[in-house]
């Protein structure tokens, strides 16, 4: 197994600009993460998904922010329109179950906004 | 928000000697979980002890929960080189264990040769 795959590793866009990161989960996972991590705030959880459904986005900063889980191997996280404050690295992680169970994690995606 | 508090934020030990890494979390949880995370790289699921659980062990790691105080440790013994990394306790909370994991700011380890 390939683990979690994240598109791209590296992104650097102009303020204004919609930014767009991917991610393939694990193969039977049904759970589904995006983390920010920033050295101030550490990692937050941002969304989270269960059988491609979304449960809780309660950590999603602002309007800007959407993301989506068409089918069970693919979800989206874009910014639109992003802000330099954006700036951070954002991870996504799938699990085998709904709670009880180590997440695996993607290598990340380093967002740059200038 | 943060729930669980790794103490120290940093260590530096000589290889071969063991290193002991602290959390403190705040709500009644599921599990704890600990990660690693090498830098520039995406984190490690390490070990997951539950809360009615008071000692793991998974080769050189071990890990002690006591929920009447919230609290954890991680211990590696014997450390390497390859050991030197950032280590993160993350809780599930009760109530479903649909919340996703919290994580703490983490433990910087560094192994010195």
């Amino acid at each position: 197994d390939a683990g979690v795959i994240q598109s791209p590793r590296h992104e650097v866009t102009e303020m204004g600009q919609e930014v767009t990161l991917r991610c393939k989960p694990i193969s039977g996972h049904n759970s589904l993460f995006w983390y920010r991590q920033t050295m101030m705030r550490g990692l937050e959880l941002l969304i989270y998904f269960n059988n491609n459904v979304p449960i809780d986005d309660s950590g999603m900063p602002e309007d800007r922010f959407s993301a989506k889980m068409p089918n069970a191997s693919f979800s989206t996280l874009k910014i639109q329109p992003s802000e330099p404050r954006d700036s951070a690295v954002y991870f996504c992680a799938s699990s085998s179950r709904t709670g009880g169970y180590g997440y695996t994690f993607g290598s990340g995606t380093r967002l740059t906004v200038v | 928000s943060q729930q669980g508090e790794e103490d120290p934020q940093a260590l530096s030990i000589q290889e071969g000697e063991n290193a002991t890494m602290n959390c403190s979390y705040k709500t009644s949880i599921n599990n704890l979980q600990w990660y690693r995370q090498n830098s520039g790289r995406g984190l490690v699921h390490l070990i997951l002890i539950r809360s009615n659980e008071r000692e793991k062990h998974s080769g050189r790691l071990r890990v002690t929960l006591d929920t009447s105080k919230k609290s954890s440790s991680l211990l590696i013994t014997a450390s390497r080189a390859a050991d030197t990394a950032s280590y993160f306790c993350a809780t599930e909370d009760s109530g479903g264990g649909a919340d996703g994991l919290t994580f703490g700011k983490g433990t910087h380890l560094i192994i010195q040769p």
